[in-house]
């Protein structure tokens, strides 16, 4: 039972270029959550999407950032136009239908974003 | 709007002595609580959760927690540290009856020396 996937591991990318983050959740799980977290930080939550639908983006940058969960297919986390402060590791967490605040979230590796 | 701040950045302890990492959270109603431990250049893993029920809560490798309302807090302990613990940690929270939303906080990193 594979737990979430994330890819790429890591991604070097250049001043104005774009950025695709990929994350397939947990088999099962059907909501899926993505964290940034800066260096010498913790995780700070970005949005949180059902499939087809994103339910939370509170925490995304109001312009560059995009984040979809299509019907079929991974998650995608999508930083246009990226700047060097978007270097960071971006997780994504997966977790059950059930909504109650208790279902653990499960954590994939995490992708690693630098921008040169 | 729910918090967590964890007191002390960097924690060192010697190899067989008390681990204690301290969190406080500030939340309208008592929240759901969790630890979490990330190794380098990894994912996050669930330590342990309190949800309701028993105040004291036992986790993975030896790690417990107490949630004391009247403190707001749920610090983090293990009797005795092994090398092996070296890891950063993080406090988190979310709502109950909400979405499984985390609010992280800032994290702790645990060395470990001989």
């Amino acid at each position: 039972n594979a737990g979430v996937m994330q890819n790429p591991r890591h991604l070097v990318r250049r001043r104005g270029q774009e950025a695709r983050l990929r994350c397939s959740p947990m088999k099962g799980h059907s909501h899926v959550y993505w964290y940034r977290q800066l260096p010498e930080e913790g995780l700070k939550f970005m949005v949180y999407l059902q499939k087809e639908n994103i339910i939370d983006e509170s925490g995304m940058p109001k312009e560059r950032f995009s984040a979809e969960f299509p019907k079929e297919g991974p998650s995608i986390l999508r930083i246009q136009q990226v700047v060097r402060g978007d270097s960071a590791a971006y997780f994504c967490a997966s977790s059950p239908p059930q909504l109650s605040g208790a279902n653990v979230l499960t954590f994939g590796a995490g992708s690693r974003l630098t921008v040169l | 709007a729910q918090s967590v701040t964890q007191l002390g950045s960097h924690v060192s302890v010697s190899e067989g002595a008390l681990v204690l990492l301290r969190c406080n959270y500030s939340s309208s109603v008592p929240p759901y609580l969790f630890w979490y431990v990330q190794y380098p250049n990894q994912g996050l893993q669930l330590l342990l959760k309190y949800t309701t029920g028993a105040t004291l809560v036992k986790g993975i490798n030896g790690f417990e927690a107490e949630f004391k309302k009247s403190e707001t807090s749920f610090h983090l302990t293990k009797p005795s540290a092994h090398m092996s613990d070296a890891a950063e940690y993080f406090c988190a929270v979310s709502e109950p009856g909400g979405y499984n939303k985390l609010i992280f906080g800032a994290g702790t990193r645990l060395a470990v020396h001989p």
